[in-house]
């Protein structure tokens, strides 16, 4: 089946404890990116790649790191979590950069 | 990417078509109108894009209008499952993300 997976699907957390949330797609799809959803803020992109070895800011990049070894994998970082991170976050893939996007079912994080 | 407005909530009776109108009235020629509803915090799910023709798939029909300002999406026999915020989204090819607004929450009612 095709899907894009995310990992954890929950996670409650401290601040500054390093984590990963790791996004992997399995129809060989170039582009892949990170958003956040807000109550009120609508979606928001976090980072953006547009296929191996190669990222870009969205929106709100400030605290978050990603990387693209792969073509499949798209994790997303946060070195020194902090409390206004909290939030639903989603990652997507499409086969190009503007065609339908396939969203993962979302990761809950809490950090306290 | 233009700006949307769609109104933060519709009803509808199960069974009947839902008709969910998007104002794009800054469009400009090489944009593109996407929809993508979201149920329940879930990963938002695409539905239908157009540049200037009618768009028809197994999920729903999209209706541009001439000036392409404004748009309506049609579920034509709406079920309870269809309840969701809908998203109307205008893109073009300056920019990589999709920007979503508040969206349209619609409750198909039994």
């Amino acid at each position: 089946e095709a899907q894009v997976t995310q990992n954890p699907r929950y996670l409650i957390t401290v601040t500054g404890k390093k984590l990963t949330v790791t996004c992997s797609q399995n129809m060989n799809h170039e582009y892949m990116s990170w958003y956040r959803q807000d109550p009120g803020l609508g979606l928001r992109q976090i980072y953006y790649s547009m296929n191996v070895e190669v990222t870009d800011k969205g929106d709100v990049p400030e605290g978050y790191k990603v990387s693209r070894k792969e073509k499949r994998n798209f994790p997303l970082i946060l070195e020194s979590p902090s409390p206004n991170q909290t939030s639903l976050y989603f990652c997507a893939s499409s086969n190009a950069r503007y065609n339908e996007q396939f969203f993962g079912p979302g990761t809950r994080l809490t950090v306290l | 990417d233009a700006k949307t407005t769609q109104p933060p909530s519709m009803d509808c009776a199960e069974g009947r078509a839902a008709n969910l109108p998007c104002n794009h009235s800054t469009i400009s020629g090489n944009e593109y109108v996407y929809w993508y509803r979201q149920i329940h915090s879930q990963g938002p799910q695409y539905i239908i894009h157009g540049l200037k023709n009618n768009e028809t798939n197994e999920m729903a029909s999209l209706i541009i209008t001439e000036d392409r300002k404004s748009s309506t999406l049609i579920l034509p026999h709406a079920t309870l499952r269809d309840t969701a915020v809908y998203y109307c989204i205008v893109r073009g090819t300056s920019g990589s993300r999709l920007t979503f607004g508040e969206g349209t929450q619609l409750t198909v009612n039994p």
